[in-house]
């Protein structure tokens, strides 16, 4: 199925560093999700997103809806080493819809 | 909150058998739920789609006689990997989109290794 394009594909940063990655779509979305996963573990919802333009923060955590609804950015604010993990993007074209996946931001906190 | 468990987390089984899969919402209910696999180091694929009471749809490439996927109940979805071989070896995980919201909870995933 369709994957969304997300980058970037892995970090390397330094504690206490600001991180960026974004997605972008072909096609647009009513919704865009944002989810950290662990090793070995299933995804954890970070934000999600439901109108274009949208701006939401969750903790050290920032997702903005893009507004031609075909990206959206996540942004981490001082970062600390329990970020390391694999950031994976979501989109959803309407309720019920499958949900197609980015190819994941690999995080890696040096301390 | 909207917690979704997965039951087993492991499983090691031996080639031939089946295993089935539990995937329940906790406390929300799910119109529809999502079957992933999972293989190391990359996104999750999706597997197939289910309502409640109604047939799973399959992705391409997905064999719906050797993944049967139940949704019974508005909390509860089951996977069934039959005959199982080592290629079918991977995670797997669910999740439940909850009713009313467009917004998709995941289970923990289940690890299969499959002797």
């Amino acid at each position: 199925g369709q994957q969304l394009n997300q980058s970037p594909q892995s970090m390397f940063i330094q504690e206490g560093e600001d991180v960026s990655m974004n997605c972008t779509s072909s096609s647009i979305f009513n919704t865009w999700l944002w989810y950290k996963q662990d090793p070995g573990e299933g995804p954890v919802l970070l934000i999600a997103l439901y109108k274009a333009g949208e701006l939401t923060s969750n903790g050290r955590l920032t997702a903005q809806f893009g507004i031609t609804r075909k990206d959206s950015f996540l942004n981490i604010s001082a970062s600390i080493p329990s970020d390391v993990g694999i950031y994976f993007c979501a989109g959803q074209t309407g309720a019920g819809n499958q949900f197609y996946f980015g190819t994941g931001t690999s995080l890696t906190v040096i301390p | 909150g909207a917690v979704v468990s997965q039951h087993p987390s492991r499983v090691i089984c031996k080639s031939g058998t089946s295993v089935k899969i539990e995937c329940r919402s906790l406390d929300f209910q799910a119109t529809t739920m999502f079957w992933y696999r999972q293989f190391p180091k990359q996104s999750l694929m999706l597997m197939a789609t289910s309502n409640e009471g109604s047939k799973a749809t399959y992705e391409q490439g997905v064999e719906k006689d050797k993944f049967l996927i139940n949704h019974a109940s508005l909390t509860l979805s089951t996977l069934t990997v039959t005959s199982a071989h080592p290629e079918d070896s991977s995670f797997y995980i669910c999740s439940g989109e909850k009713t009313g919201t467009d917004t998709q909870y995941f289970g923990p995933g289940t690890r299969l290794t499959v002797l």
